[in-house]
């Protein structure tokens, strides 16, 4: 298996809903990764996870929680977000947080309504 | 702090003709360089990397060389196809120990498009 796969493909939600991300790869990577894109711009890092610990949180508002129940899993928890949330978010992986380049997933269409 | 300059698109091309797209780099010491594509709708996937000064990455009939020299790493590709339509983005990685290092820079990106 050399995917990581995001589910859901498509989600809205309003600005009082609380939804979650997922994202699952079963590489036997150690790092994973969230990003967000905008429209026609490049992705965003959002967090990192390092062997199941946060090791960065590009200062992202809190009303974005990141989870990594396992080394396979990635879940991003939403509570409360504005319609400028709306973007694609990206999930990816990687040996570990070395120059490896990422397995990135197909990515999660957030509209925020 | 580290940056990636891409050059400006949108490219359009027509079939089999030779494809360039410009990347230039500024980070300290020697980072990692990578191209990653992104078609309509999808993810970004990994198209080459090199990870040392005057590495050559390939991969499906692209290249790119790492030139220190010019902090540089152009994408080249001797005749595209219509179905090499997408965003093409370079990147890098920070070097080993550095406060960069795993997390990847992107460039603006590129879009090309190829007509039959």
């Amino acid at each position: 298996d050399t995917e990581v796969t995001q589910t859901p493909k498509h989600l809205v939600m309003g600005m009082t809903n609380k939804k979650s991300l997922k994202c699952e790869q079963h590489m036997g990577h150690r790092a994973m990764y969230w990003y967000k894109q905008k429209a026609k711009k490049p992705p965003e890092l959002m967090f990192v996870y390092s062997y199941e610990k946060l090791s960065i949180n590009e200062s992202v508002p809190s009303r974005f929680s990141p989870e990594c129940p396992n080394s396979s899993l990635l879940n991003l928890h939403l509570h409360a977000l504005q319609p400028e949330d709306s973007a694609l978010y990206l999930c990816a992986s990687s040996q570990d947080s070395g120059p490896y380049g990422y397995t990135f997933g197909s990515g999660t269409r957030l509209t925020v309504v | 702090g580290n940056s990636v300059t891409q050059m400006e698109g949108p490219v359009t091309l027509s079939e089999e003709a030779f494809l360039t797209i410009n990347c230039t780099y500024t980070a300290t010491g020697y980072p990692s360089l990578f191209w990653y594509v992104q078609y309509p709708g999808e993810g970004l996937q990994l198209l080459l990397k090199a990870t040392k000064a005057d590495d050559k990455g390939s991969n499906k009939g692209f290249e790119a060389t790492y030139r220190k020299e010019t902090t540089s790493f152009h994408l080249e590709k001797g005749s595209v196809q219509v179905s090499d339509s997408a965003v093409y983005f370079c990147a890098l990685s920070g070097e080993a120990g550095g406060t960069s290092y795993g997390k990847l820079t992107f460039g603006q990106g590129t879009i090309l498009t190829v007509h039959p």
